[in-house]
C-alpha cells in the first residue's frame, strides 16, 4: 500500500458529462501529480501541485482542471467528456527529492 | 521535451533466470532515476532509485545500473519469479519536480 488514496476506483459516464477524481496524498507529502494512462500507453503527465499552488503543467486539455486544497488533497475535474478521455487516471505524491508514490488510479470509461 | 525510452517493449524470461530491462534517456542534466513496476489494475510501484553520483545500486533481488556516458539505465532482476511479471517503467527527473516516464517494458515470466 503506497499510502496514496484515489476515489472512485471506477467511473462510467456519458459523453459531454463532467466528473471529479479525488486524491489523498501520503502523510507528509506536499506535491501531487496527475497522470493519464491510456490502454497500453505510458504515463502522460497532466499537472502538478505543491502545497496548494500549481507547479507545472503537462499535456492537460483545457477541458481539464485541477486544484489542491489546504488539507493537501487534490481533485482533477474533467468536463465535456469525450470517448477519447477514457483512461486510467493516476495521482502520485512525494516530498522534494523523493520518488513518486502512486495511488491505484481511477478507471474512467466514457460511453 | 524530455525523452525517456525503452529498448524493448516486451521481454520473456524463464523462471529462475535473471532479467535485464533497459532504458535510454536523453537529458544529460537528469540527476535522479527511478524504476517502477506496474501490475495489472494497480498503480506503478516504486522498486529502486539511483542518483547521478552513483553507477550502481542494489536492492533485494534488484540492481540498477546507471551509465551517464551513454545515458543508459538498466534494471536487473535476479532469479526472476512469476510474481515479477508486470510492466516496468523507468523515470527521470532533472529538477526534482517533473518526472518523465518511459513507455514501459512488459516482462513475462515463463514457469
Amino acid at each position: 500500500d503506497s499510502g496514496v488514496t484515489q476515489t472512485p476506483k471506477h467511473l462510467i459516464t456519458a459523453t459531454g458529462q463532467r466528473v471529479t477524481l479525488r486524491c489523498s496524498p501520503r502523510s507528509g507529502d506536499l506535491s501531487v501529480y496527475w497522470y493519464q494512462q491510456s490502454l497500453d500507453q505510458g504515463l502522460q503527465f497532466l499537472i502538478q501541485y505543491y502545497n496548494g499552488e500549481e507547479r507545472a503543467k503537462g499535456n492537460i486539455l483545457e477541458r481539464f482542471s485541477a486544484q489542491q486544497f489546504p488539507d493537501l488533497h487534490s481533485e482533477l475535474n474533467l468536463s465535456s467528456l469525450e470517448l477519447g478521455d477514457s483512461a486510467l487516471y493516476f495521482c502520485a505524491t512525494n516530498r522534494p527529492g523523493s520518488p513518486l508514490h502512486f495511488g491505484n488510479g481511477t478507471r474512467l470509461t466514457v460511453t | 521535451g524530455e525523452s525517456v525510452g525503452l529498448h524493448l517493449p516486451t521481454l520473456s524470461v524463464q523462471e529462475g533466470d535473471n532479467s535485464i530491462i533497459n532504458c535510454a534517456y536523453s537529458n544529460s542534466a537528469s540527476d535522479y532515476f527511478i524504476w517502477y513496476k506496474q501490475e495489472s489494475g494497480k498503480g506503478p510501484q516504486f522498486i529502486i532509485d539511483i542518483r547521478s553520483n552513483m553507477d550502481k545500486r542494489q536492492g533485494q533481488r534488484v540492481t540498477v545500473l546507471l551509465n551517464k556516458t551513454v545515458k543508459h539505465l538498466s534494471l536487473q532482476i535476479a532469479a526472476t519469479q512469476p510474481g515479477d511479471s508486470a510492466v516496468y517503467f523507468c523515470a527521470e527527473t532533472n529538477t526534482g519536480n517533473q518526472f518523465y516516464f518511459g513507455t514501459g517494458t512488459s516482462l513475462t515470466v515463463i514457469p
